[in-house]
């Protein structure tokens, strides 16, 4: 596609519910980065992949959360028996290839009451 | 520790006039900085890319200036419209890591 498109844009989970967040990254682009950015803040890193390969997922705050890329195109960041400090905005990037400009899409919006 | 630091206060300026944001980074070997403007409830837009061997780049209005003695990146919006209020965020990829690291942003409102 023409950028990286991400779904849902905005959800709302009640607290102790599981969430997935859809990526889709630009066609033929080999790396994907997982970002969370709470309101008034810049993004903080969760995790990148390299194709279908989960090369860091340092930034992950626990392990409630989970990303894959099974295929090495569309990824999913699950997020399991969510909290309220999970609100936030999950923003999905990819690139061409180490070091090459890193492009993202919109965000889901996620709230949790 | 590592640090990115953008002014947090935001930028007030007159339309016309020529907007200066700053970047400092501390304790970091970057590959790359690169600056995006972010529009309330939108994700980052990708404006431009400087190298560590690169002193500027320009692109239109915007021209960024890479300064890695200072450890500083500044970038300027030159002939400044209302269109152009949004936050600025800069992100550096040091060499030794695969990912982007943030600054908070600066806020800029350009008044008519």
């Amino acid at each position: 596609g023409a950028g990286v498109s991400q779904s849902p844009r905005y959800k709302v989970a009640k607290r102790g519910q599981d969430v997935a967040l859809r990526c889709d990254p630009i066609s033929g682009h080999v790396s994907l980065f997982w970002y969370q950015q709470a309101l008034g803040q810049g993004p903080e890193f969760l995790t990148y992949f390299q194709n279908e390969a989960q090369l860091d997922k340092s930034g992950l705050p626990s392990d409630r959360f989970f990303a894959e890329r099974p295929e090495g195109s569309v990824s999913t960041l699950k997020i399991q028996r969510t909290q309220q400090e999970d609100s936030a905005v999950y923003l999905c990037a990819s690139s061409a290839g180490f070091r090459n400009t890193i492009y993202f899409g919109e965000g889901s919006w996620l709230t949790v009451v | 520790s590592q640090k990115i630091e953008q002014n947090s206060e935001a930028l007030n300026i007159q339309e016309g006039k020529t907007a200066t944001l700053t970047c400092n980074y501390t304790n970091y070997s970057p590959a790359y900085l690169q600056w995006y403007r972010q529009d309330p409830g939108r994700g980052p837009v990708f404006l431009l890319l400087i190298r560590e061997n690169e002193k500027e780049k320009r692109k239109e209005r915007l021209k960024v200036t890479f300064d890695t003695t200072l450890k500083q990146s500044l970038f300027h919006i030159t002939a400044s419209q209302p269109a152009d209020s949004a936050t600025y965020l800069c992100a550096l990829l040091d060499n030794a890591g695969n990912m982007l690291t943030f600054g908070g942003g600066t806020r800029l409102m350009v008044k008519p």
